[in-house]
């Protein structure tokens, strides 16, 4: 099945500092979404982008719908202690809904002291 | 709202036994899915329902079974385990069949088949 590429698999970073990762596809998608999972939990939607060139914001997070549909961004200014987690991209080809998501294979952050 | 349940929270099995993973929801979503989260492999999709009685399959299925029979409930059957399916499963409803960004996720049941 098709999955998406997701970049860095982790980052070890200090407390503070920016994060930027990204995910792309070889095929176009018209939703893309970003989740995050904390430990024993399930995802938590973080950022939804219905439209190529979308640049959406949720306080520090920042997400962006690439124009060429085949890739998006997520970047995190400003790292606090509970950004800790993975971080999954997610799309969707039909932008009513009725396709599945296809997920990424996440990006974990871990804080260093 | 309770949002998505999941029930057991944590299971072992043994080879060749049955078992059935319950999920619930409370916000009366037409769409509900399940899926699994292996290492390095993201979440794929087990199966799907966009309503009451409708069922479909997603991207592993094999070894699975489900039926919904209400709009509430949605329970993942495993016929025989096999270690194979040692995983993270998670439950996800949407109000709209499929509606992207209502997607709700349970906290998942983690299942063990030795």
């Amino acid at each position: 099945g098709q999955q998406l590429n997701q970049s860095p698999q982790s980052m070890f970073i200090q407390e503070g500092e920016d994060v930027s990762m990204n995910c792309t596809s070889s095929s176009i998608f018209n939703t893309w979404l970003w989740y995050k999972q904390d430990p024993g939990e399930g995802p938590v939607l973080l950022i939804a982008l219905y439209k190529a060139g979308e640049l959406t914001s949720n306080g520090r997070l920042t997400a962006q719908f690439g124009i060429t549909r085949k890739d998006s961004f997520l970047n995190i200014s400003a790292s606090i202690p509970s950004d800790v987690g993975i971080y999954f991209c997610a799309g969707q080809l039909d932008v009513f809904g009725n396709e599945k998501l296809t997920f990424g294979t996440g990006t974990r952050l871990t804080i260093i002291p | 709202n309770a949002g998505v349940t999941q029930t057991p929270k944590f299971q072992v099995l043994k080879t060749g036994q049955s078992m059935t993973l319950q999920c619930a929801q409370d916000m009366n979503h037409e769409y509900m899915s399940w899926y699994r989260q292996d290492p390095g492999m993201g979440l794929r999709l087990i199966h799907y329902s966009v309503g009451a009685g409708i069922t479909d399959q997603g991207e592993v299925p094999n070894g699975y079974n489900v039926s919904r029979s209400t709009t509430e409930d949605f329970p993942l059957r495993l016929l025989s385990a096999a270690p194979s399916q040692t995983s993270v499963y998670f439950c996800a409803s949407s109000y709209l069949p499929g509606l992207a960004g209502g997607f709700f996720f349970g906290p998942g049941t983690r299942l063990t088949v030795l």
